[in-house]
């Protein structure tokens, strides 16, 4: 079965620092890949995607991700963080299982800013 | 224009109450998930509508939970006999197809279970 696995369960940086969240997923095939972003007390935000074609992909707030096959990551950066970005972020994958599209999420990085 | 809207926001019910959860999909979106998200589970996939197929039920943790979706739009989900173990953010979300689609989340309901 797939499975997201995000190693970092917190991570502090400070503002203005860069950021990388990252995100190792385990599938035979190439997957369908985001990154969302849960503020307190509000729902998931999608920040961006990855279905095919160049493996940098752009998304809002400033963020990106680069998808590694090689590495089976797609990990989040983002070169300078606002203390906006302080937030829980979560990886998923979604497959095809029988015409299923369900998203299959790793446990989240909670992100604190600090000044 | 208007997202995936929840109701109620938050729900506190007593142990064996029977509890039903609301879901309003964005206009046109065919597809319909119910997640959950928990502290000692994380983001949980419990439910899929899409169109008029017959939905997967693959994620619901037990014969207490159950879902419907009424006229391709509203959704509701029902749990009988609630437990502690059911306290959590249910999550409702909707995209316009398949697996290529962005899924729109709603604010979620906080089910308290006492």
């Amino acid at each position: 079965a797939q499975s997201v696995t995000q190693p970092d369960i917190h991570i502090t940086v400070s503002e203005g620092a860069s950021l990388e969240l990252r995100c190792n997923y385990s599938y035979g095939a190439t997957p369908y890949l985001f990154w969302y972003v849960q503020s307190p007390g509000q729902g998931l935000q999608l920040l961006l995607k990855y279905f095919s074609g160049d493996t940098l992909v752009q998304g809002i707030k400033g963020f990106e991700a680069e998808f590694k096959r090689s590495q089976s990551s797609f990990n989040l950066r983002k070169p300078s963080v606002h203390w906006s970005d302080a937030a829980e972020y979560f990886c998923a994958v979604s497959i095809s299982n029988f015409g299923n599209e369900k998203l299959t999420f790793g446990t989240g990085t909670r992100l604190t800013i600090i000044p | 224009g208007a997202g995936v809207s929840q109701s109620p926001s938050n729900k506190v019910t007593e142990k064996g109450k029977d509890v039903e959860l609301r879901c309003d999909p964005i206009s046109g979106h065919t597809a319909l998930y119910w997640y959950r998200q928990s502290l000692g589970q994380g983001l949980e996939f419990l439910i899929y509508f899409q169109g008029n197929s017959a939905p997967d039920k693959s994620g619901l943790p037990s014969d207490r939970f159950s879902a419907e979706r009424t006229g391709g739009s509203v959704s509701t989900l029902t749990i009988q006999r609630t437990q502690q173990e059911d306290s959590a953010v249910y999550l409702c979300a909707s995209s316009s197809r398949g697996r290529s689609d962005t899924q729109y989340f709603g604010p979620g309901t906080r089910l308290t279970v006492l």
